[in-house]
């Protein structure tokens, strides 16, 4: 079965440091997303991703982050500064075409990548 | 943002049982509700959906029930096995916006042999 891969599964970075995390999502799905969980939290929406352009994205979602697709299969974040509340798995996730209308697709995430900052 | 909540951190149940796994919200504009489980050092994995125009969604042992009047969903699973054991994560969302989902905290079941 088709899923969605995260690399690395572990990134330690020293604070102010800029990081990249990579995903590449199932092939044929067009809907793509980020979301981040700190320890003992709430998995948290952070962006969505959609034709190329940023379809939603949270008050987390600041200047210091930015996604990019920059071709046909990956999907990035990118945190320009990192902060020591940075520090969460972040977890990618993409869906297939709309059924009909609608959003009735579910969402298939990655494994995550755990981003520790020191 | 408290728009989903779980309220049990943990169920335990004998195997064989049944598991019945709750979560309320509180957005009226919710109309797409899912079911995640995740084990430890995984991403969360997609169990079973229910749109708002439904109150049941089974797919074999799991069944999903919608009360939109009560703002309540549940999973039952029946009959719970072991490797059932996991975190449960419930997720909301308005299906004609851009799809983001709200997660609530998670119920950990142990599914005891």
């Amino acid at each position: 079965e088709p899923e969605v891969t995260q690399t690395p599964s572990h990134q330690v970075t020293q604070m102010g440091q800029e990081v990249i995390l990579r995903c590449v999502p199932i092939s044929n799905h067009l809907y793509f997303y980020w979301y981040r969980q700190i320890l003992g939290q709430k998995v948290e929406f952070l962006v969505s991703f959609y034709n190329n352009e940023i379809s939603e994205k949270s008050e987390i979602f600041d200047d210091q982050f930015s996604v990019e697709r920059p071709d046909g299969s990956n999907f990035t974040l990118k945190i320009r500064s990192t902060k020591l509340e940075d520090s969460a798995m972040y977890f990618c996730a993409s869906s297939p075409p709309l059924l009909d209308r609608g959003w009735n697709q579910p969402q298939h995430f990655g494994d995550g990548t755990r981003l520790s900052i020191l | 943002d408290q728009q989903v909540k779980q309220n049990s951190p943990s169920l335990s149940v004998q195997e064989g049982r049944i598991s019945i796994l709750n979560c309320d919200y509180t957005n009226s504009m919710f109309d797409y509700f899912l079911w995640y489980k995740k084990y430890p050092a995984e991403g969360p994995t997609f169990l079973i959906s229910i749109s708002s125009i439904k109150d049941k969604n089974e797919d074999g042992r799991f069944t999903v029930f919608l009360n939109k009047s009560a703002k309540h969903l549940s999973l039952h699973i029946v009959p719970s096995q072991p490797g059932d054991s996991a975190v449960y994560f419930c997720a909301a969302t308005v299906a004609s916006n851009t799809g983001k989902l709200i997660f609530g905290q998670g119920t950990t079941l142990q599914v005891k042999p």
